[in-house]
């Protein structure tokens, strides 16, 4: 089974700090994701990576940064953390192979609940 | 931006009735999958359906697609109590990515 873990499932920042958000996949998935999630507004894609260092600006990418040193991690970075960052933060990886032919399939963490107070 | 859109908002039913949920889209797609969240954790990937596909099973679980309507649904037979959760479809877009709807709530009672 593919593991997605994060490194937190709840987290509390005071405005102004530095905040890292971990994620690390086991299946070796080209492919990995994170989204932000909020009542009323679903899963929006924050950034996403389709290989080590390299990156794509998702549909809210600002307040934010990632990182990808290696294929298993990727790392979501709030460089001054503000309280409209309050939410549901999660991580997802999917395969490459396959093209359009219905291998998005992507695998979720549990989720990093964050509160910036 | 968000392409599936997942209605009802909010389902309430009785332990052995079936769900139905459904998705609309708005651009052409490869392929539409359903997930499911239970409440505060990750989503689970429940089943895929490719544009060329009508009908999906996956043991209580069909998947119907209408691509001329843009269309999909998820019908849940004889639900239990552990299927209380939300919802998603979510349609392809380029390089691997997802657009996810809003969901459905769906609420199973004992």
């Amino acid at each position: 089974d593919v593991k997605v873990t994060q490194s937190s499932r709840y987290l509390v920042k005071r405005t102004g700090e530095k905040v890292f958000l971990e994620c690390v996949q086991d299946m070796d998935h080209e492919n990995m994701f994170w989204y932000r999630q909020d009542p009323g507004l679903g899963l929006r894609l924050i950034y996403f990576s389709y290989d080590v260092k390299m990156k794509e600006k998702g549909d809210i990418p600002e307040g934010y940064s990632v990182s990808r040193e290696k294929k298993e991690r990727f790392s979501l970075i709030l460089e001054s953390a503000s309280t409209n960052q309050t939410s549901m933060y999660l991580c997802a990886s999917s395969f490459s192979g396959g093209g359009s032919l219905g291998t998005d399939t992507q695998y979720f963490g549990p989720g990093t609940r964050l509160t910036v107070l | 931006s968000q392409q599936g859109e997942e209605d009802p908002q909010a389902l309430s039913i009785q332990e052995g009735e079936n769900a139905t949920m459904n998705c609309s889209y708005k651009t052409s797609i490869n392929n539409l999958q359903w997930y499911r969240q239970n409440s505060g954790r990750g989503l689970v990937h429940l089943i895929l359906i490719r544009s060329n596909e009508r009908e999906k099973h996956s043991g209580r679980l069909r998947v119907t697609l209408d691509t001329s309507k843009k269309s999909s649904s998820l019908l849940i037979t004889a639900s239990r109590a552990a299927d209380t959760a939300s919802y998603f479809c979510a349609t392809d877009r380029s390089n691997y990515k997802l657009t996810f709807g809003k969901g459905t709530l769906l609420t199973v009672n004992p």
